[in-house]
């Protein structure tokens, strides 16, 4: 069973401080990496993809990926309270299928 | 900019009954997807459609489930026999792959089964 596993949180951080979201995939023959944010009962909204190892900044989000060790993870920077939702790693496969996980939720306190 | 839309926002049907749930792509893309959400669960990935038949399906989407373009711009969901387990938000995603490889997602049709 192919998995994509992030931490539920809720993950809570003070306005103006970075957030760390972490996600890890079992699968070694994934090609592309995603995240999605997802207020509450809306649909997920893209963020970044990155498909290289390494670092990939746009704006307050950089994501990193470490196709080694299966891990892929997304920072943002100067968080705000509007920044409060959950975070979705999604892993591709081939491009006809992307696998999600359950998410992390991220509290960010005024 | 661009959007994927869905119709309806809601649909209420009876167990049993058959449903149908549309989506209208970005223009230019040509692949598509379908997911559903459970409440209070993860996105499930259930199926992806390119060049007028399914590339790949998930173990979800069963006979139960079809999936068509019947013309050039909507992409429809069938769900045959809807059982209560069914209820849940399913939306409609749509890429261009060769350009951005993302998929974008619709508002979502949240579908209750009674």
């Amino acid at each position: 069973q192919k998995e994509v596993e992030q931490n539920s949180g809720p993950l809570s951080v003070p306005e103006g401080a970075i957030a760390s979201l972490n996600c890890t995939y079992s699968d070694r023959g994934s090609q592309s990496f995603f995240w999605y944010r997802q207020y509450s009962g809306k649909s997920p909204e893209l963020i970044m993809f990155i498909y290289s190892n390494g670092d990939k900044e746009d704006g307050r989000f950089t994501a990193q990926l470490n196709k080694a060790s299966q891990y892929v993870s997304l920072l943002i920077r100067d968080s705000q309270p509007s920044d409060s939702a959950t975070y979705l790693c999604a892993v591709g496969q081939g491009g006809f299928k992307t696998i999600f996980g359950a998410g992390t939720r991220l509290f960010v306190k005024a | 900019e661009p959007e994927v839309t869905q119709t309806p926002s809601h649909q209420v049907t009876q167990m049993g009954q058959e449903v149908i749930l549309r989506c209208v792509p970005i223009s230019n893309h040509l692949y598509f997807y379908w997911y559903r959400q459970i409440l209070g669960q993860k996105v499930e990935f259930l199926v992806s459609f390119y060049n007028n038949e399914i590339s790949e399906k998930s173990e979800i989407f069963d006979d139960q489930f079809s999936v068509e373009r019947p013309d050039g711009s909507n992409f429809t969901l069938k769900i045959r026999s809807t059982k209560l387990e069914d209820s849940a938000m399913y939306f409609c995603a749509s890429a261009d792959w060769e350009v951005t490889y993302t998929q974008y997602f619709g508002p979502g049709t949240r579908l209750t089964v009674l």
